[in-house]
């Protein structure tokens, strides 16, 4: 099974900052990464799958990067409705396992 | 639109089988683009990846190995729903079941939800 590392596990910042969030796979996935967000009592919402394409409707302040093992969701300049929990989540082999989440929170 | 939305008993006894189905509306399980899931959540922790059915003719199913003992994934076409049944519960299964939908044409992920419903298990 694929372990999902990411951190860190709490990110404090201010609406207008920048976020750079992590997530390091235990072995390689390729491209196959995929992130979501979610609010308190929602469902996760799909932002950016295969690493780095944003999903529809999904704003161009979000971006993801990398490749094999380790890699990063951008969010360029935070908006309030940004504040949320992160996870990413690897399909590049069964079991499908998702990351621990990283909180966003507004400092 | 697609609409997913789970129903089932929302609280379950120790030892007692789950049983939660999801309704599909605007979209058809039966398509070969396109995986259906169960992923829970439990009380303030992370997301946890369940099961899959995915239809190419046949029903094909893939499990978590850590549920995969206790846990049946099934669908039924002409209703348009499908199924999760895990039996022998305990306090640890208590969680916001979701289903969801995979979509091969987006890298494979999770494109669209259901609300999620809180399953209970007490006594």
């Amino acid at each position: 099974e694929i372990v999902l590392t990411q951190s860190p596990a709490t990110l404090s910042l201010s609406p207008g900052e920048r976020a750079t969030l992590s997530c390091r796979a235990s072995q390689s996935v390729g491209s196959s990464l995929v992130w979501y967000q979610q609010k308190p009592g929602q469902a996760p919402r799909l932002l950016i799958y295969d690493a780095s394409n944003r999903a529809t409707g999904i704003p161009a302040r979000f971006s993801g990067s990398g490749s094999g093992t380790d890699f990063t969701l951008t969010i360029s300049s935070l908006e309030s409705e940004d504040f949320a929990i992160y996870y990413c989540q690897q399909r590049a082999s069964w079991p499908i396992t998702f990351g621990q989440g990283t909180q966003l929170e507004i400092k | 639109q697609l609409q997913l939305q789970e129903s089932g008993p929302g609280l379950v006894k120790p030892a007692e089988t789950l049983s939660l189905t999801c309704t599909v509306s605007g979209g058809s399980i039966s398509s070969s683009s396109y995986f259906w899931g169960w992923i829970r959540q439990p009380p303030g922790k992370g997301l946890e990846w369940i099961a899959s059915i995915h239809y190419t003719g046949n029903a094909n199913t893939y499990y978590s190995p850590s549920l995969n003992s206790r846990v049946t994934i099934s669908g039924d076409t002409s209703k348009n729903q499908f199924s999760l049944n895990l039996n022998s519960v305990t306090d640890a299964d208590t969680a916001v079941y979701f289903c969801a939908r995979r979509s091969t044409l987006l890298g494979y992920s999770y494109d669209y939800w259901g609300q999620g419903t809180l399953v209970t298990v007490s006594s």
